[in-house]
């Protein structure tokens, strides 16, 4: 079974400041899809942003950017000129590409808290 | 935009009462999930249903069931609630496997506490 782990409870930032969200995962799979999602407080689960297994080129999303090491099983988020409005829970996840493998498994999460 | 609503932000109940939560999504998703949120553990998966009528258990399938008659709403069921299933409950839905990315789309979430 395939784990996800964050290895960061909590992270803090210097609003403008540039953070990087950990997360590693174990699979014996060659193609799957990892993703951030983001949960503010009290609001709702969204997609930051995602990434193919097969695509070498790290996804970037405005302000957001992975680092993915495909050898290594490593998926970090890499927030740039943050905002108090990046304060959030955020989740990394895991999906198999396999056809019918639609759940998504899940890290622990990461407290950010960024400071004005 | 995705809607995925979800019947009650906040819900108290009593240990041994049955209780229904309920998810309604907008988007004509064939795919609906509930997870179950808690500080340190994450999401974890309690059931899916990727058709109407049909339904896998997840991680933690213990103590609940679910019921999927209508193909935009998936209920959440404890039969018997116990004070360890106090938690945040979170419905997500999605569409089937075969584009790409198959995001899934979250509810506002239930914070259930069971006394």
């Amino acid at each position: 079974a395939q784990t996800v782990t964050q290895s960061q409870p909590e992270m803090s930032v210097q609003e403008a400041e540039t953070v990087t969200l950990s997360c590693t995962y174990d699979t014996s799979e060659s193609d799957y899809y990892l993703f951030w999602y983001k949960q503010p407080p009290s609001r709702q689960m969204i997609l930051v942003i995602r990434q193919e297994a097969y695509k070498q080129q790290n996804a970037t999303e405005n302000r957001f950017s992975v680092n993915f090491q495909k050898a290594a099983k490593s998926f970090s988020l890499k927030i740039s000129d943050s905002q108090l409005g990046d304060a959030a829970m955020y989740f990394c996840a895991y999906r198999s590409a396999e056809g019918g493998s639609e759940k998504l498994v899940f890290g622990k999460g990461t407290k950010l808290t960024v400071n004005p | 935009d995705v809607k995925v609503t979800q019947s009650s932000r906040y819900l108290v109940k009593r240990t041994g009462e049955k209780v229904f939560l309920e998810c309604v999504q907008d988007m004509d998703h064939e795919n609906m999930f509930w997870y179950r949120q808690d500080p340190g553990l994450g999401l974890r998966l309690i059931y899916f249903s990727y058709d109407v009528k049909m339904k896998e258990k997840g991680d933690i399938p213990e103590g609940y069931s679910v019921s999927r008659e209508k193909k935009e709403r998936f209920s959440l069921i404890l039969e018997s609630a116990s004070t360890n299933q106090t938690s945040m409950y979170l419905c997500a839905s999605g569409w089937v496997t075969g584009e790409a990315y198959n995001e899934q789309f979250f509810g506002p979430g239930t914070r259930l506490t069971v006394l």
